[in-house]
């Protein structure tokens, strides 16, 4: 299995500019997160998805950022405008959950994003 | 929001040294707590899965511990070596079906050789 897809790897990027992330998750997998890591917060949750349906997306910082799951094996996070705050690793991560929060979650390799 | 909180944020031991870790979390609407092994330039990867009061499991020299009664969650390692040398972190999900998993900060763990 290829594990957690995600791309890019690095987007450099200036203020304003519209930025879209992108992640495969594990086939087979039911649940996708979107998290978000800074030095000062740590990993956040932005959203997460259950069979495609967002379930969860308080963590998303404002209206600039969305995300969509239009199938099982894709997923976008999309910042627009971009500001410089939004300067992070971006992790996608997928699981397999039967009654909720007890899959383990496979983490793909990140998206560093950068905004001048 | 779920706080979850990690002791300490860095640790440093010399190789052979056992250690340990903490994670505390609200013990309310508990169902799950995870341990994530995060090394540099890599992606976080999972140790433990834990959701009942008093799991211990193991995993080599790695084992974890659970009280969902009082919100912690132990890590061990016995015998430190440089290759465990990682960021540490926790995570407790709760909420049932429309669950939430929150991690905590980690604990940055430096074994020297």
């Amino acid at each position: 299995d290829a594990g957690v897809i995600q791309s890019p790897r690095h987007e450099v990027t200036e203020m304003g500019q519209e930025v879209t992330l992108r992640c495969k998750p594990i086939s087979g997998h039911n649940s996708l997160f979107w998290y978000r890591q800074t030095m000062m917060r740590g990993l956040e949750l932005l959203i997460y998805f259950n069979n495609n349906v967002p379930i969860d997306d308080s963590g998303m910082p404002e209206d600039r950022f969305s995300a969509k799951m239009p199938n099982a094996s894709f997923s976008t996070l999309k910042i627009q405008p971009s500001e410089p705050r939004d300067s992070a690793v971006y992790f996608c991560a997928s699981s397999f959950e039967t009654s909720g929060g007890e899959g383990e979650l496979f983490f793909g390799e990140g998206s560093r994003l950068t905004v001048l | 929001i779920l706080n979850v909180e990690q002791s300490p944020q860095s640790l440093h031991v010399q190789e052979g040294d056992s250690t340990n870790f903490t994670c505390s979390f609200p013990s309310s609407n508990f169902y799950a707590l995870h341990w994530y092994r995060w090394e540099t330039a890599k992606s976080p990867e999972a140790l433990f899965v834990m959701t009942l009061n008093g799991d211990e499991k193991k995993k080599g020299r790695i084992s974890a511990t659970l009280n969902t009664k009082e919100g912690y969650s132990y890590l061990y390692i016995k015998g430190s070596q440089p290759e465990d040398s990682a960021t540490y972190l926790c995570a407790a999900a709760s909420g049932g079906s429309n669950y939430k998993l929150t991690f905590g900060k980690g604990t940055l763990l430096t074994v020297n050789p």
